[in-house]
């Protein structure tokens, strides 16, 4: 089975704009979520999706936000960045009930200068 | 809100050496689980916790679910080089997820 994938890998956006980011769960798992991770904060849950709802929410600002479609693909969009959204997001896939195994993509390396 | 304390937050082996480490919470948890992270990837899970006092391996690591449910630890044995990395604990409880700050293995230099 494949993994989890991210894209893009990397990116470098300028302040003030704003950012997609894909991710595709493996074959057969419904939830997926986002998690934002830095040096300092460590990882930080951002939401997470399942069968095209979001079921819990971060304590990140409305500047975040995300979807899932009908393929369980995930987005999660970041507008008017700023210079302390540079971060690893990472993507996490799991099966329903399966009560916190998710499996992880490798991320996308986001640096906002 | 719910947090956990991950200990130690570095620490260097030796190869051949055992490690241990731990994550404990003033929260009661029905969920441990332990995350092992390379540089430049994404955690991958190394061991899942669903019953207090439970105890359980994969090959040389061995983790288990504290009596009262508020921490667990994580046992390493005979490490060798590509056991570096960074290690999180994650606790979870209500469908919610609870991270660790991880413990970051490196290599006696």
């Amino acid at each position: 089975k494949a993994g989890v994938t991210q894209t893009p890998r990397y990116l470098i956006k300028t302040r003030g704009q704003q950012v997609t980011l894909s991710c595709s769960p493996i074959s057969g798992h419904r939830s997926v979520s986002w998690y934002q991770q830095t040096p300092g904060q460590g990882l930080q849950f951002l939401f997470e999706y399942f069968s095209e709802t979001q079921r819990n929410k971060g304590n990140f600002p409305g500047r975040f936000s995300g979807r899932q479609f009908s393929n369980s693909r995930s987005e999660m969009n970041v507008s008017t960045l700023e210079l302390g959204d540079s971060a690893l997001y990472l993507c996490a896939s799991s099966v329903e009930g399966q009560r916190g195994e998710q499996y992880f993509g490798p991320g996308t390396r986001l640096t906002v200068t | 809100g719910q947090q956990l304390n991950q200990s130690p937050q570095s620490m260097f082996i030796q190869e051949g050496e055992d490690v241990s480490m731990n994550c404990t919470s003033s929260s009661i948890f029905n969920t441990w689980l332990w995350y092992k992270q390379d540089p430049g990837e994404g955690p991958v899970l190394l061991i899942a916790l669903y019953k207090a006092g439970e105890l359980t391996s994969n090959g040389r690591l061995t983790a288990q679910f504290g009596i009262t449910r508020k921490d667990s630890f994580l046992n390493i044995s005979a490490s060798i080089p590509s056991d570096v990395g960074i290690y999180f604990c994650v606790g979870g409880s209500q469908g919610n997820l609870i991270f660790g700050k991880g413990t970051k293995l490196s290599v006696k230099p």
